[in-house]
């Protein structure tokens, strides 16, 4: 699977639009791009996922770059329960191993 | 409401006692699989199970086992704990590998420690 590099912590304001980056320049044709995020030692939670269409659904956007190196994930309206490390991984359709979570993201909700 | 539950959510226990962790799931999902998280280390796969009576090591089996003789369950068994082995322990499930975009349901997680 491929590598995948986030920055380490952001900071969002309360209400605003919280855009994660992710660079993934290694993907090959066949990986998808997963969103997960971990709420303080609580279980990973399912977020989003893509090929290489934008794609939308009721808790964020994923936006991925037409050469599929780089995504952004969006959170359109922060809140403080949105306060999480934000993981972006890449993995091949019909693999049987794990996802390879990295370091994520830290995003902090600041009031 | 769908949903991996695991049992027990704490455990505090002695070297060598055996143990058993059980993971279950309610989404008919074929496939299920234990992690452990680790300040530092991220996540790692411990086995996975592809199916009832599949399984398979992930990165870190040493020290544990795992069966699959139901669909819905995946128990996770140290036979003599060890100190290293101190750790927060997530069961997930996902329907089905062969998937496209298969989504992964995690566990609320099992926090062990090994004296």
């Amino acid at each position: 699977d491929a590598k995948t590099t986030q920055p380490p912590s952001m900071d969002c304001a309360e209400g605003r639009a919280a855009n994660l980056p992710c660079n993934h320049s290694t993907i090959s044709g066949n990986e998808y791009v997963y969103w997960y995020r971990q709420i303080h030692s609580q279980g990973p939670q399912y977020i989003i996922h893509g090929l290489k269409n934008n794609e939308t659904n009721e808790m964020a956007s994923l936006i991925i770059t037409e050469d599929r190196k780089s995504s952004t994930l969006i959170l359109p309206h922060a809140t403080l329960r949105d306060t999480a490390v934000y993981y972006c991984i890449v993995r091949a359709s019909g693999s049987a191993r794990q996802l390879t979570f990295g370091s994520g993201t830290q995003l902090t909700v600041l009031p | 409401e769908a949903q991996v539950t695991q049992n027990p959510r704490y455990l505090i226990t002695v070297t060598g006692k055996k143990l058993t962790v059980t993971c279950s799931q309610n989404m008919n999902h074929e496939y299920m699989s234990w992690y452990r998280q680790d300040p530092g280390l991220g996540l790692r796969q411990i086995y996975y199970s592809m199916n009832v009576e599949v399984t398979d090591k992930g990165d870190v089996p040493e020290g544990y086992k795992v069966s699959r003789k139901e669909k819905r369950n995946f128990p996770l068994i140290l036979e003599s704990p060890s100190p290293n082995q101190t750790s927060l322990y997530f069961c997930a499930s996902s329907l089905s590998e062969g998937l496209a975009g298969s989504e992964q349901f995690f566990g609320p997680g099992t926090r062990l420690t090994v004296l």
